[in-house]
Parts: structure tokens; C-alpha cells; sequence
């Protein structure tokens, strides 16, 4: 298996603009997860999915951002309106299932810059 | 809440020397703790978890980790260094009945000298 895919891998975009960051998990893993990490804040859960299905979703910041997951092979983040304090490193991971026994498995990341 | 504490921002070692990073957690009981390396560009790769059992738990890459409940602790360590290990290790706290939701340490960036 190819691993996590996420793209693309850098994207610019400019202030008010609409972003929209794509993860493809690993097949047969049913649990997906948005990450975010900056400098100020680290590493932190957006949103879960399992089954294609939101689960836990406190921690996406504000209505900008919005996560879907329409099959269990694709799932998209988008933020719109887009500003300069989402410039961040997010990250998609996958993992076969909740429990003890699971390990999430990371995308390299899309790193967005909003000027 | 649960909450990571990784002391150490940076730490340079030389290669083949010995590496301890630190960890302290705060949670109410035993949690899931995990190790995880993040080479530059790179997503996180699994180094090691612990979840019950033997305190004492061996990864990959020959690193190793101690669960020390009276310390709140989950050092990570390794006999010797290569300079390939040079890269940002994390560490994390999971709830048991809710392990998904990792919490993240800063990060200690570790730097190899030749």
C-alpha cells in the first residue's frame, strides 16, 4: 500500500479564498483523522471519522473549517473563508479501527501558507 | 485533562552516544502513551505505545521506553545514537475508551553531531 496520501503537499492561497485539502486513507482502515500542527499550538485533532462518519469534531477551530468524508477511500478539508492564521501543516492519518491494538498511520502533510 | 510535557526543545548528542528524551504526562489513571518520530517533510511514524503490561517496551529503530507510573513518566531511549535518528520525536497521551484522541507533547528536536 502507497500509505497515506494527502494533497497536494504545498498550496499558497491568498486571504478570503476558499483552500480544500484532500486525504486518501490507507485501504481497510476505517478511522481518519485531520491533524493541524504549528509552531504555537503543536500537534492538534481537528476531526475524527469512523465509518465515514464525523465522531469528534471539537476541535475544528471555527465554521471556516469544514471536513467531509463521502467513502471510505476519500476525505476532504476545507476552509473558506481562508486567513493568514491558518497557515499551518495539516495532516491526515488513518488507522484500522478504535482501541488498544490501532496505530494511526500520517500523509506527509499539506503545508498552507495564506497570504 | 490530559496533558504532555516534553521538557527538552532541542537536545544534541554525538553520534553513537546514548539518548534519554523526556515525557511527563498528567492524567487521572494509567493512559495509552505512545512514541512518535517525525523526520523534516515528513507525517509521523510510530516508534513505540504502550497500553498495560511490561513497563519496559521496545520499538523500532532500537529505541526503547519506560513507563514509570510514580513519575508520570514514558522516557525514550536509545543505547546508540545514528545520525539518521536525527529528527523530532513526540510524545502522546490517549484516554483508554477514547485512545484516538491523542495529545500531543511540543516535540523535542533531537540534532546528531558526527
Amino acid at each position: 500500500d502507497a500509505g497515506v496520501i494527502q494533497s497536494p503537499r504545498h498550496e499558497v492561497t491568498e486571504m478570503g479564498q476558499e483552500v480544500t485539502l484532500r486525504c486518501k486513507p490507507i485501504s481497510g482502515h476505517n478511522s481518519l483523522f485531520w491533524y493541524r500542527q504549528t509552531m504555537m499550538r503543536g500537534l492538534e485533532l481537528l476531526i475524527y471519522f469512523n465509518n465515514n462518519v464525523p465522531i469528534d469534531d471539537s476541535g475544528m477551530p471555527e465554521d471556516r473549517f469544514s471536513a467531509k468524508m463521502p467513502n471510505a477511500s476519500f476525505s476532504t478539508l476545507k476552509i473558506q473563508p481562508s486567513e493568514p492564521r491558518d497557515s499551518a501543516v495539516y495532516f491526515c492519518a488513518s488507522s484500522e479501527g478504535q482501541g488498544r491494538n490501532t496505530e494511526a498511520f500520517f500523509g506527509q502533510g499539506t503545508r498552507l501558507t495564506v497570504v | 485533562a490530559q496533558s504532555v510535557t516534553q521538557p527538552d526543545i532541542h537536545i544534541t548528542v554525538s553520534e553513537g552516544a546514548s539518548l534519554e528524551l523526556r515525557c511527563n504526562y498528567s492524567y487521572g489513571a494509567t493512559p495509552y502513551l505512545f512514541w512518535y518520530v517525525q523526520s523534516p517533510g515528513q507525517g509521523l511514524q510510530l516508534l513505540l505505545k504502550y497500553f498495560s503490561g511490561d513497563t519496559l517496551v521496545q520499538g523500532i529503530k532500537g529505541f526503547e521506553a519506560e513507563f514509570k507510573r510514580s513519575q508520570s513518566s514514558f522516557n525514550l531511549r536509545k543505547p546508540s545514537v545514528h545520525w539518521s535518528d536525527a529528527a523530532e520525536y513526540f510524545c502522546a497521551v490517549g484516554a483508554p475508551g477514547s485512545s484516538y484522541k491523542l495529545i500531543f507533547g511540543s516535540g523535542t528536536r533531537l540534532l546528531v553531531r558526527p
